[in-house]
């Protein structure tokens, strides 16, 4: 059972305008929210987080919106850029799980110039 | 500085052979994690240490042993390989655990044949 769900496989952007990436998740322990971005043969790299505390975190041009109640995250980019194009994972921990992350299946993002 | 340093980065290994993926940090992290990667699946958690000398099962540990007798290095040993070991490894490492995000290698491509 898929506890961190993407269930869009792709999205594809124009250059300068937002980027959209959902992620819901099924278990109610989890407090914790990340996101990866990963190119090509290459490992994940961290990205933004959130706490269960907050709604709202904001780094740039991401920003990482958390809906408690609805069980769903969500990661804005502003403005997209063709460098954005990479796979986006969604990842959740729970406190006192040894620091163990969940992944979702990740979304490819395409940002056309 | 290094960060995450994965060998090999390819590696074809037939049904039944052994082989040990090498994973070593220079960041004094005491997480450290085992992913493996699926096509178009998210990361699975395989094994994971807290520390020198502790170590503990993830999601899929079927076939897969580890070792920590290091901070640095956290060694993954595949026993008689099977094509379901197929798969892209990443060695991950953290100093906070999920706070400070993770830290993934390059990973290691592996195909059982």
């Amino acid at each position: 059972d898929q506890q961190v769900k993407q269930n869009s496989p792709s999205l594809s952007v124009q250059e300068g305008r937002i980027s959209i990436l959902n992620c819901d998740y099924t278990n109610s322990m989890f407090d914790y929210f990340l996101w990866y971005k990963k190119y090509p043969a290459e490992g994940p790299t961290f990205l933004i987080s959130i706490s269960s505390i907050k709604d709202k975190n904001e780094d740039g041009r991401f920003t990482v919106f958390l809906n408690k109640s609805a069980k769903h995250l969500s990661l804005h980019i502003v403005p997209s850029q063709p460098g954005d194009s990479a796979v986006y994972f969604c990842a959740a921990s729970a406190t006192g799980a040894n620091s163990k992350l969940t992944f979702g299946k990740g979304i490819t993002l395409s940002v056309r110039p | 500085n290094a960060g995450v340093t994965q060998t090999p980065k390819f590696r074809i290994l037939k049904i039944g052979q052994s082989m040990t993926l090498q994973c070593a940090q220079d960041m004094n992290h005491n997480y450290m994690y085992w992913y493996r990667q699926d096509p178009g699946m998210g990361l699975k958690l395989i094994y994971y240490s807290v520390g020198a000398g502790i170590t503990d099962k993830g999601e899929v540990p079927n076939g897969y042993n580890v070792s920590r007798s290091t901070t640095e290095d956290f060694p993954l040993r595949l026993e008689l390989a099977a094509p379901s070991q197929t798969s892209v490894y990443f060695c991950a490492s953290s100093y906070l655990g999920y706070l400070d995000g993770y830290t993934f290698g390059s990973g290691t491509r592996l195909t059982v044949v």
